[in-house]
């Protein structure tokens, strides 16, 4: 079985700043790793993913996250955030590997980021 | 092209009433997922469908809850003898496959009130 731990339930920052939203995770077997966001009375919407490879992700609109095995991490950073990205973010996890459930997400319960102006 | 549709947007029923919620994938998509969010949490799966198969419930939390997709398309979760505790953000899914590094394409929703 797979849990997300994301520290922070909120984090308000103003515009222009940098932003850090953290994510830890426990699990017995290798993962896949997620980022969403969901903007209010929206779905949820892949910020970016780590497969594989390089620990460093890039994704959408300017964000980035980094896979830190040892520390079970996958923090969610943006150098200069603007209002709107002002949502809920989740970091989510699945098994990796062809059988089992590897479709099945586990979710974090978001952090809601506030940029203010 | 279109995106995930569920509809209705907004539900409010009664304790005790019998509900449909209905979820339109993508078209193509074989895989299919309903994630129910409580206020202040994750999304948690719920059921896994695979063409007209549900191959995977077992995050249904009782037998209360039943999801159909009879012909590998369009997805119907169907709640009897509702409760308050079933009020959430019932979100779907769907992706071109069921491999955990295919993305997962979500709804907006369906936000469920049982009085």
């Amino acid at each position: 079985a797979q849990s997300v731990t994301q520290l922070d339930s909120q984090v308000p920052v103003f515009e222009e700043a940098p932003v850090e939203l953290r994510c830890n995770y426990s699990s017995s077997v290798s993962v896949y790793l997620f980022w969403y966001v969901q903007y209010p009375n929206q779905g949820l919407q892949l910020l970016l993913k780590y497969l594989s490879g390089s620990t460093l992700v890039k994704g959408i609109n300017g964000f980035e996250a980094e896979f830190n095995k040892s520390q079970t991490s996958f923090h969610l950073r943006k150098p200069s955030v603007h209002i709107s990205d002002t949502a809920e973010y989740f970091c989510a996890v699945s098994p990796r590997g062809g059988g089992g459930s590897n479709y099945k997400l586990t979710f974090g319960k978001g952090t809601l980021l506030t940029v203010n102006p | 092209g279109a995106g995930v549709s569920q509809t209705p947007s907004n539900k409010v029923t009664e304790k005790g009433k019998y509900v449909e919620l209905r979820c339109d994938p993508i078209s193509g998509h074989t895989a299919l997922y309903w994630y129910r969010q409580s206020l202040g949490q994750g999304p948690e799966f719920l059921i896994y469908f695979q063409g007209t198969g549900a191959a995977d419930d077992s995050g249904l939390p009782n037998d209360r809850f039943f999801a159909v997709r009879p012909e590998g398309s369009v997805s119907t979760l169907k709640i009897q003898r509702t409760e308050r505790g079933d009020s959430a953000v019932y979100l779907c899914a769907s992706s071109l496959t069921r491999q955990g590094n295919n993305e997962q394409f979500f709804g907006p929703g369906t936000r469920l009130t049982v009085l």
